[in-house]
């Protein structure tokens, strides 16, 4: 069974660049057909896809995002990686990495929150 | 990009019952990309039911999914008490490729 799990810094400063990493346990990042996306929810709002990347290396971000968004995968440490440049307020929410085989997601990790504040 | 409204906003009811809880989508979407997630307090979402009526690994069978086209229906047969939380469906699209309904908050009455 694949587990997820997020990490990185849970405060960032307006206009800076939030990154985030997911480390992946239970199977190959490369392996199988896979798609590794980041998914985030505001405190007491709905979920909202950012982007995904495919074993591949290919990569689909939500048009509302995607002049800020990189998301890269690094296969030597099982992981795949979130960047979120010129971030505001409006940024501030759990951020989920999670995974499945396309049309549904399969896998979440427990989510961690990003506070955006000076 | 297609919008997908879920209705009610809430529904209140009692262990036992049945819950019936409405995904209506702006255009028409493909059975085979709808699914339904529950998410309970401080929890990331759990897979319930994919292509619209397959039920996801481990799901008891009082969860069922139907619908075609633009509306889509979760049903809980039976509520048990870990069964009170937020669900919210899911379709799969060309981009983005995944949208979200706003959720449906299933509390006890």
């Amino acid at each position: 069974q694949v587990q997820l799990q997020e990490s990185g810094p849970g405060l960032v400063k307006p206009s800076q660049t939030l990154s985030l990493t997911c480390t992946v346990s239970g199977g190959s990042i490369s392996s199988g057909s896979y798609y590794w996306s980041w998914i985030r929810q505001p405190a007491g709002k709905g979920l909202e896809w950012i982007g995904r990347i495919y074993t591949s290396g290919s990569t689909n971000y939500n048009p509302s995002l995607k002049s800020r968004v990189t998301i890269s995968v690094d296969t030597s440490k099982n992981q795949f990686s979130l960047k979120l440049s010129s971030v505001t307020a409006a940024d501030t929410a759990v951020y989920y990495c999670a995974s499945g085989g396309g049309v549904a997601v399969d896998y979440w990790g427990q989510g961690t929150l990003v506070t955006v504040s000076s | 990009e297609i919008v997908l409204t879920q209705s009610p906003g809430t529904l209140s009811l009692s262990p036992g019952e049945r819950a019936t809880l409405s995904c209506r989508a702006s255009q028409s979407v493909s059975s085979s990309y709808l699914a339904w997630y529950q998410q309970k307090p401080g929890q990331a979402p759990r897979l319930l039911i994919y292509g619209a009526s397959s039920r996801a690994t481990g799901i008891p069978d009082r969860f069922s999914g139907s619908g075609s086209g633009t509306d889509f229906t979760l049903t809980i047969s039976r509520l048990e008490p870990e069964d009170f939380a937020v669900y919210y469906c899911q379709q799969y699209g060309s981009s983005p490729q995944y949208t979200f309904g706003q959720g449906t908050k299933l509390e006890i009455k």
